[in-house]
């Protein structure tokens, strides 16, 4: 067990809505990222952290911001969703760098925009 | 920076048969290799992954992979396909900096009984 959970696992939206997905941990990790896959794409880096407050911008970054208030979530806005954002989210973390530290996965969350 | 390139989107064996799924890995830096298994609707687990401890790398669910420098490649091989086996399969590398893996576009894998 990887200790993440995100929330909500399925929600269908419309475009020009705001969304937040939540990922929450409980071993106490200190770097977390947010990856969308889509088909023929694999997993994209969207945004991660490297600490509380502490982020940074991935491959896919345009329209999503992130929050890290504390140590064990990791929020993921959509500004204002659209079509082209429906996908599959997935957070992961890992407790540091070095090449011991795997990186665990959340189950994903299922967006549609519609 | 980093990339990885996975060889063929889909791979088909028998039952029994060997499974091999390639991937090549571009790395300025000494890379940290991984590969990840994917089942329907679930999030990714971890099969294994390259230390530089040891060139062979032992997994899960008898998987395992080989480090060559010189082909900058991390094979999967499974000497003997299970139905279960079927998945998708991601290969990824670290860099060894906060911004967690680059993954290659992945590899499903059929099993044919």
């Amino acid at each position: 067990d990887a200790g993440i959970t995100q929330s909500p696992r399925h929600k269908v939206t419309e475009t020009g809505t705001p969304v937040t997905l939540r990922c929450h941990q409980t071993e106490n990790h200190r770097y977390m990222y947010w990856y969308r896959q889509d088909p023929g794409h694999g997993l994209r880096l969207i945004h991660y952290s490297y600490g509380v407050k502490d982020t940074d911008k991935g491959e896919v970054s345009d329209g999503y911001s992130v929050s890290r208030s504390k140590t064990e979530d990791f929020l993921l806005t959509l500004e204002s969703a659209t079509s082209s954002q429906t996908s599959v989210y997935f957070c992961a973390a890992t407790t540091g760098q070095g090449t011991g530290n795997t990186i665990y996965f959340g189950e994903g969350s299922w967006l549609t925009v519609v | 920076a980093q990339s990885v390139t996975q060889l063929g989107s889909h791979v088909s064996v028998s039952e029994g048969a060997l499974v091999l799924l390639r991937c090549n890995y571009s790395s300025s830096v000494p890379p940290y290799l991984f590969w990840y298994v994917q089942y329907p609707n679930q999030g990714l687990q971890l099969l294994l992954k390259y230390t530089s401890a040891a060139t062979l790398v032992k997994g899960i669910n008898g998987f395992e992979a080989e480090f060559k420098k010189s082909e900058t490649s991390f094979h999967l091989t499974k000497p003997s396909a299970h139905m279960s086996d079927a998945a998708e399969y991601f290969c990824a590398v670290r860099g060894g900096g906060a911004d967690g893996l680059t993954f290659g576009k992945g590899t499903h894998l059929i099993i044919q009984p």
